[in-house]
């Protein structure tokens, strides 16, 4: 069975720092894709970036990147120039790819961000 | 084109109560997964339907049951409700077409007394 381990249950950051979120995962799948969403105080859930397994490339949305080290099987999030709005609780999710997909995304436990003005 | 809608967007039930959850997705889209969110167990897997058809079902009991129908929307249904089932309820949409992204609606919360 996969897991999603996010070990920073809570973090601050200043506004304009850069901050990193850390999420590993478990799997024997080896297709298969990452994702980041947010999830403002207004519980809107928010896909923030995605990642497939395949890709060497890390992918980049704007300010947001991840370090995606498949052997290691860790995912992290970068936000750079840390704005208030980033201000979220932030789910790092595993869903398996191709024929085995069945709409199953798996979550870790979140992490609680908090931009500082 | 129009995000996922969820309704309602609150709901409160007694114990015993059964409840019905509405969700519909963004057009173009016939995939429908359902998820409970509580502070105590986190985001969880309820089940999906794609195509009117439940692909796959995640380990809660059977008094949590969905359908879909032919326009793609989905109910959930939450029978003999417990204290326990107060949680955050979301459901998410993507095409199902090899775009894997899902897409959340604003969750209905349900609170159950």
């Amino acid at each position: 069975a996969q897991t999603v381990t996010q070990s920073q249950p809570e973090m601050s950051v200043q506004e304009a720092e850069t901050v990193t979120l850390s999420c590993t995962y478990d799997t024997s799948e080896n297709n298969y894709y990452l994702f980041w969403y947010k999830q403002p105080p207004s519980r809107q859930m928010i896909l923030v970036i995605r990642q497939e397994a395949y890709k060497q490339q890390n992918a980049t949305e704007n300010r947001f990147s991840v370090n995606f080290q498949k052997a290691a099987k860790s995912f992290s999030l970068k936000i750079s120039d840390s704005q208030l709005g980033d201000t979220a609780m932030y789910f790092c999710a595993f869903m398996k790819h191709g024929s085995s997909n069945t709409g199953k995304l798996i979550f870790g436990q979140g992490t609680t961000l908090q931009v500082k003005p | 084109k129009a995000g996922v809608t969820q309704t309602p967007r609150y709901l409160i039930k007694t114990r015993g109560q059964q409840v019905t959850l509405s969700c519909s997705p963004i057009s173009g889209h016939r995939s429908v997964s359902w998820y409970q969110q509580t502070p105590g167990q986190g985001l969880q897997f309820l089940f999906e339907y794609f195509s009117e058809t439940q692909r796959n079902k995640g380990n809660f009991p059977g008094r949590f049951s969905g359908r879909q129908f032919s326009n793609s929307r989905s109910e959930m249904n939450v029978s003999t409700l417990e204290l326990g089932d107060s949680a955050l309820y979301l459901c998410a949409s993507r095409d199902g077409g090899g775009q894997e992204t899902q897409y959340f609606g604003p969750g209905t919360r349900l609170l159950v007394l």
